[in-house]
């Protein structure tokens, strides 16, 4: 059974930094694409930054860029979200996503997510 | 402002049929495939519809997606009030080299 268990969530001050992982199990986990997606309290889905199996490409949105690092493990069977300079737009609840193959999409599998708290 | 646009809710009676659309640009969804998303309220999103068309196992034979162009569509039949739910498209943008969603639709069953 594909597993998806993240942590690291918390409240942090602007401008703080922040780092999320996801523990996978179930799969092999250098095999899969891996994505970061947020939704804001409210709102709707906001895909944050991807990598493949091998770590060797990454991808992140525009939003991101230059201050979050996506990263994986695959001795730990882990992904991480390395978040830095975080600003109150960054508040969200994050989940970790599998890809059902190498290619980025689609997500077949979603964490139960963690939430960011980005606030003085 | 999503790059894929969806409307912001739809609603109709149990047992009913109902279509979300998502339209976006050549970009996107023009040339590339499209997968549908469910949130259920207070729980993460989950596939219902990848490649456009395809269901994966478990989802039923209610839930069904198609595509035309640079617009895409996801059909229920036979409304049941537990689809009561936000639901997403999504796709990759090769202009951005980026994931992108739809606003998102919130479905009412009546």
């Amino acid at each position: 059974e594909v597993q998806l268990l993240e942590s690291g969530g918390g409240l942090v001050q602007p401008g703080g930094s922040l780092r999320l992982s996801c523990a996978a199990s179930g799969f092999t986990f250098s095999s899969y694409a891996m994505s970061w997606v947020r939704q804001a309290p409210g709102k709707g889905l906001e895909w944050v930054s991807a990598i493949s199996g091998s770590g060797g490409s990454t991808y992140y949105a525009d939003s991101g860029k230059g201050r979050f690092t996506i990263s994986r493990d695959k001795s730990k069977n882990t992904l991480y979200l390395q978040m830095n300079s975080l600003r109150a737009e960054d508040t969200a609840v994050y989940y970790c996503t599998k890809a059902q193959s190498q290619l980025l999409l689609p997500f077949d599998y979603w964490g139960q997510g963690t939430l960011v708290t980005v606030s003085s | 402002q999503s790059v894929l646009t969806q409307p912001p809710s739809v609603s109709a009676a149990p047992g009913q049929k109902v279509t979300i659309s998502c339209s976006g640009s050549s970009s996107n969804i023009g040339n590339n495939y499209v997968s549908w998303y469910q949130q259920l309220p207070g729980t993460a999103p989950k596939v219902l519809i990848y490649d456009n068309n395809k269901r994966p196992s478990g989802i039923p034979d209610r839930f069904s997606g198609s595509k035309s162009g640079t617009s895409a569509t996801l059909g229920i039949t036979g409304l049941q009030t537990g689809d009561e739910a936000d639901y997403y498209c999504g796709t990759w943008d090769s202009s951005l080299s980026a994931v992108v969603f739809g606003g998102g639709t919130k479905l009412t069953v009546l």
